[in-house]
């Protein structure tokens, strides 16, 4: 079975601090892909990243990193030096081809950024 | 850029009316999907599918059907409106038959049944 928990259901942090966002998996799948979105008040899911299941190299995008350890089945996503803008739900995500492409969504985090 | 469109952003429709949600994506992608996103639950998908007139249950079908006669519009139908589908309702669409596609979401519906 397919499943994606995020724990931490709401997160707030005052301006420029860094804030990690946790997400554990679980498939029998070997090959699978996670995802991180991104839900701003205005509502639309923004995708934030893409990730296979045979990369498990860190990734940095500006302020943005994410850390997969299969070891651990857990995709975290870091904000260093947060601003109000990223106050938003995050949303992880799993999908398995063996699945029928199927997508499991966590229940997200919702992140306050305190100016 | 993907581009998936809902048709309505708010709507307020009144218990057993029958309600159509509608959406279109301009990127000739074959799946399309529709969710329900309610707090403490994250979203749950109602319907999917994979191709013109194709149309498979997600997780909570009940109470809902689904029509896609065109490959860029799918839509979502709730034939008789219940207050417990008061919610946000989210279309997404995603490329291909191979897995692991990004899938790309709507702005979201809201619907408040009263």
């Amino acid at each position: 079975a397919q499943k994606v928990t995020q724990a931490q259901t709401e997160i707030s942090v005052v301006e420029k601090e860094d804030v990690t966002l946790d997400c554990v998996y679980e498939t029998r799948d070997t090959t699978y892909y996670l995802f991180w979105y991104k839900q701003p008040p205005s509502g639309e899911l923004v995708f934030l990243i893409r990730r296979n299941s045979f990369d498990e190299q860190n990734e940095i995008s500006g302020r943005y990193s994410w850390n997969f350890q299969k070891s651990t089945s857990s995709f975290n996503f870091t904000i260093t030096a947060s601003q109000v803008v990223d106050s938003a739900v995050y949303f992880c995500a799993l999908i398995s081809p063996n699945t029928g492409n199927q997508f499991y969504f966590g229940t997200g985090t919702s992140l306050t950024v305190i100016p | 850029d993907v581009k998936v469109t809902q048709s309505s952003r708010y709507l307020v429709k009144r218990t057993g009316e029958k309600v159509f949600l509608e959406c279109v994506q301009d990127m000739d992608h074959e799946n399309m999907f529709w969710y329900r996103q309610d707090p403490g639950l994250g979203l749950r998908l109602i319907y999917f599918s994979y191709d013109v007139k194709m149309k498979e249950k997600g997780d909570i079908p009940e109470g809902y059907s689904v029509s896609r006669e065109k490959k860029e519009r799918f839509s979502l139908i709730l034939e008789s409106a219940s207050t417990n589908q008061t919610s946000m309702y989210l279309c997404a669409s995603s490329p291909g038959q191979a897995g692991g596609n990004t899938i790309y979401f709507g702005e979201g519906s809201w619907l408040t049944v009263v």
